[in-house]
């Protein structure tokens, strides 16, 4: 079974700029989050998809942060414009999801520098 | 608010020995926990989970213990072995909702 695949592995911006990952969940996951680790902490959650719906986004900075689910597979996340402190490890994630208690599947994450 | 906490950020164990990591969490409305493993450049992988309705579980040489009136869990690994040498996260959530992580603690097994 492929896991869950994350492009691309390490980016590095200047402040400002725009930046955007992708990523392909394992087949028939419903569920699917991307989020934010900064060094030293653990995972936050930044946004939630069900399907192609959102769960939750109360941690997602919707100023800067945008992500999309579209036709409920892919998902792309999207920073614009960037800062400094958006420097972290994103992580992509799916499940299989619903109300049932199941492990999140964690793809390598992309690590964003911004300088 | 640090809804799970490990307040441990590393341990060193010989192989061979029992390695126990602590997490305490404060939302008592928390029922499945989970453990991962994370490698450097790696994404966490999924170890081993429980629900609220156990207070133990089993899985080879991992065992995960819940005290639900300490809000307390904690990860025995038995026995150690260089490979464990590792960040552990524990997490939890509630109804299904999104995990919450710890800060993780780093792992070390000195062969």
């Amino acid at each position: 079974e492929a896991g869950v695949a994350q492009s691309p592995r390490y980016k590095i911006i200047e402040k400002r700029q725009s930046v955007a990952f992708w990523c392909n969940p394992i087949s028939g996951h419903a569920t699917l989050y991307w989020y934010q680790q900064i060094l030293g902490q653990g995972p936050k959650l930044l946004i939630q998809f069900q399907n192609n719906g959102v769960v939750d986004d109360s941690q997602l900075p919707k100023d800067r942060f945008s992500a999309e689910r579209l036709k409920g597979v892919d998902s792309t996340l999207k920073i614009q414009p960037a800062k400094l402190e958006d420097s972290a490890v994103y992580l992509c994630a799916s499940s299989l999801g619903g109300r049932g208690r199941t492990e999140a599947f964690f793809g390598q994450g992309t690590r964003l520098t911004v300088v | 608010d640090q809804q799970v906490k490990q307040n441990s950020p590393s341990l060193s164990v010989q192989e061979g020995r029992i390695s126990i990591l602590n997490c305490d969490y404060t939302n008592s409305m928390f029922d499945y926990f989970l453990w991962y493993k994370k490698y450097p450049a790696e994404g966490p992988t999924f170890l081993i989970s429980i629900s609220s309705i156990k207070d133990k579980n089993e899985d080879g040489r991992f065992t995960v213990f819940l005290n639900k009136s300490a809000k307390h869990l904690s990860l025995h690994i038995v026995p150690s072995q260089p490979g464990d040498s590792a960040v552990y996260f524990c997490a939890a959530s509630a109804f299904g909702n999104q995990f919450y992580f710890g800060t993780g603690t780093s792992l070390t097994v000195i062969p």
